[in-house]
């Protein structure tokens, strides 16, 4: 079965700091690969999706990039953050054979100072 | 361009009682339709979906949802609530054509005994 992790589950960063969140999941292969930032009090943003290796595709121009060095590993990060990057962030994965049906890991929580 | 909208940002309901969550999209195109729970502090979990066939979905914890073409609606709808049923539900679009979700804004239901 396909298990997808997430890590880590909390953080705490001063502004300025860098960020680096990981995201990998097993049990399939050449998923779609998605970022979502939860802010307090509000719904789901798409931050950014991977179709493939080296393939990412950015939703919203912000202080965040993403990579994806491995076909099973999405990395979300920032050189400097903002404190307005504090928020819950989840990763998620699809099927490419199937109806964008959404499997999420457990999520981060981030919290900068 | 798909869009959702959650006009309850809060519901709250005794238990035994039903209850309906309201959504509402916007979308020139097929779609597929999502509902998602979330508990405090954890990931997304699927409810049920739209993909295409019967407009009446039956999905986990006795939920239920509605397709309305006509009237761009896919309400959530349980008989009789538990406490446990307490959480942040979530209404997401996808064009057909489309790789990434769109989600509304959420709605907490809190069941109270």
């Amino acid at each position: 079965s396909q298990t997808i992790h997430q890590w880590p589950a909390t953080l705490v960063q001063p502004v300025g700091s860098p960020l680096s969140l990981e995201c990998t999941v097993e049990g399939t292969s050449n998923p779609n690969l998605y970022w979502y930032r939860q802010a307090a009090g509000r719904g789901l943003q798409l931050l950014f999706y991977s179709v493939g290796i080296g393939q990412i595709s950015s939703e919203v121009p912000q202080n965040l990039s993403a990579s994806r060095p491995q076909d099973r590993q999405f990395i979300l990060s920032s050189k400097k953050l903002l404190l307005s990057d504090s928020g819950f962030y989840l990763c998620a994965w699809s099927d490419v054979s199937g109806a964008n049906v959404l499997t999420f890991g457990a999520g981060s929580r981030l919290t900068v100072l | 361009a798909q869009s959702v909208t959650q006009l309850d940002s809060q519901v709250p309901v005794f238990e035994e009682a039903p209850v309906e969550l309201r959504c509402n999209y916007s979308s020139s195109v097929s779609v597929y339709l999502f509902w998602y729970v979330q508990y405090p502090n954890q990931g997304l979990q699927l409810l049920l979906k739209y993909l295409s066939g019967s407009t009446l979905v039956k999905g986990i914890n006795g939920f239920e949802a509605e397709f309305n073409k006509s009237q761009t609606s896919f309400h959530l709808r349980k008989p009789s609530v538990h406490i446990s049923d307490t959480a942040e539900y979530f209404c997401a679009v996808v064009d057909t054509g489309r790789r990434a979700l769109t989600f509304g804004s959420g709605t907490r239901l809190q069941v109270q005994p």
